[in-house]
């Protein structure tokens, strides 16, 4: 079946850490997203790529880093400096053109204690 | 840069009962609009999209919205809705020239027994 996973479903965080939420995707896609989603702010872009070994800042980018090594992955990784970053993630891909909807993982909630 | 307004936060509505999810974006000349609903703990799916042709556009689950360009409005419809459809509604529009979309910040659908 193709799809997008993520893991782990549940990620728990002690302040001062950095920590890699995982995305894979089957669907061949080249474009691959990750967004942040809090009580009533809706989903907002933190950095997306649209090809292997590109990426582009979005909106919250700042405490967060990503890489695109392969096109199938599109790890992220919430750093020490991000101060507030318990919610919960959503990684998703699509094909290329602004006409193709977005598919999207069953997110990870992270929480740090 | 384009926006997308979701007005109603929560919607209460009965059992097989009608329901409206308001949605409207900013103007732009071409826009290409979707809908997404999520489920607790999940993903997004989507329901239906609007590319072109046809103002009224049928999605899964029964569900149909209308493309209102002289009011740039994409509202989502559903004649009878079932205590299954309560979940969190998302309205999204596709950016000029790039690859992200912008999401509005969510409906809460609540289906009362």
């Amino acid at each position: 079946d193709g799809g997008i996973t993520q893991s782990p479903k549940y990620l728990f965080r002690k302040e001062g850490q950095n920590v890699t939420l995982s995305c894979e995707q089957n669907l061949n896609h080249d474009a691959m997203y990750w967004y942040r989603q809090d009580p009533g702010q809706g989903l907002r872009l933190i950095y997306y790529s649209q090809i292997v070994n590109d990426f582009q800042k979005g909106d919250i980018a700042e405490g967060y880093s990503v890489s695109r090594e392969k096109k199938e992955s599109f790890p992220l990784t919430v750093t020490s400096a991000q101060k507030n970053p318990t919610a919960f993630y959503l990684c998703a891909s699509s094909g290329q053109g602004r006409s193709n909807e977005q598919f999207f993982g069953p997110g990870t909630r992270l929480t740090v204690l | 840069a384009q926006s997308v307004t979701q007005l109603d936060s929560q919607v209460p509505v009965f059992e097989e009962a009608p329901v409206e999810l308001r949605c409207n974006y900013s103007s732009s000349v071409s826009v290409y609009l979707f809908w997404y609903v999520q489920y607790p703990n999940q993903g997004l799916q989507l329901l239906l999209k609007y590319l072109s042709g046809s103002t009224l556009v049928k999605g899964i689950n029964g569900f149909e919205a209308e493309f209102n360009k002289s009011q740039t409005s994409f509202h989502l419809r559903k004649p009878s809705v079932h205590i299954s459809d309560t979940a969190e509604y998302f309205c999204a529009v596709s950016d000029d020239g790039t690859y992200k979309y912008i999401f509005g910040t969510g409906t809460r659908l609540k289906v009362l027994a």
